[in-house]
């Protein structure tokens, strides 16, 4: 079956522009999660969600970060205001649940260069 | 807080070699331990995962062993090859955490003819 897909593949912008970045899951999957990876910090958690409870919004950099998940299903990451510290792959994950023990299937990610 | 701590690399082994990437951890609760694996060009994924104390995971011939009395999840293979060359990452997710990933930095493995 399909996979997480995100969208785009690759975003350049430029300094203090925001972006949006489109994750969809895996069909059924309740559970959504965003990480960051970059050379200097690694694969960093970001925010999750989780049907219809509130996010846990406890990764993210900054208040330049946002997401929303709409219907619980389709994932939208913004950045505002982008800065050069923010270029990343940006990643997204969907599991079936919530336990720990739970897989996370991921997408391919979308590179976000900011010049 | 919880933190994962693998071997740096880069690794690189011939053909055949036996393989062994070193994952230590750390957490507040009763973790799940995974190994993911990102060949060049292509996004993450699972490898093996255990989730409990002395679960042995495997998969493709690579295994890995819970072990909490010394809180490590070491990846082995007994004979590479060229097509395993990646960046293996260890990761936990912790019981008092829900189910969020706390990731190593990655090891790159390069395997050679």
């Amino acid at each position: 079956g399909a996979g997480v897909s995100q969208s785009p593949s690759n975003k350049v912008t430029e300094k203090g522009k925001d972006v949006e970045l489109r994750c969809d899951p895996i069909s059924g999957h309740t559970a959504l999660y965003w990480y960051r990876q970059s050379l200097g910090q690694g694969l960093e958690f970001l925010i999750y969600f989780q049907g219809n409870s509130a996010p846990d919004k406890s990764g993210l950099p900054s208040d330049r970060f946002s997401a929303e998940r709409t219907g619980g299903s389709v994932s939208t990451l913004t950045i505002q205001r982008t800065q050069q510290e923010d270029s990343a792959v940006y990643l997204c994950a969907s599991s079936p649940g919530q336990n720990w023990g739970d897989t996370q299937y991921f997408g391919p990610g979308t590179r976000l260069t900011v010049l | 807080g919880n933190s994962v701590t693998q071997m740096e690399g880069p690794v690189t082994l011939s053909e055949e070699a036996f393989l062994t990437i070193n994952c230590t951890y750390t957490a507040t609760g009763y973790p799940s331990l995974f190994w993911y694996v990102q060949y060049p060009g292509e996004g993450l994924q699972l490898l093996l995962k255990a989730t409990k104390a002395d679960d042995k995971g495997s998969n493709k011939g690579f295994e890995a062993t819970y072990r909490k009395e010394t809180t490590s999840f070491h990846l082995e293979k007994g004979s590479v090859q060229v097509s395993d060359s990646a960046v293996y990452f260890c990761a936990l997710s912790d019981s008092g955490t829900a189910s969020k990933l706390t990731f190593g930095t990655g090891t790159r493995l390069q395997v050679t003819l």
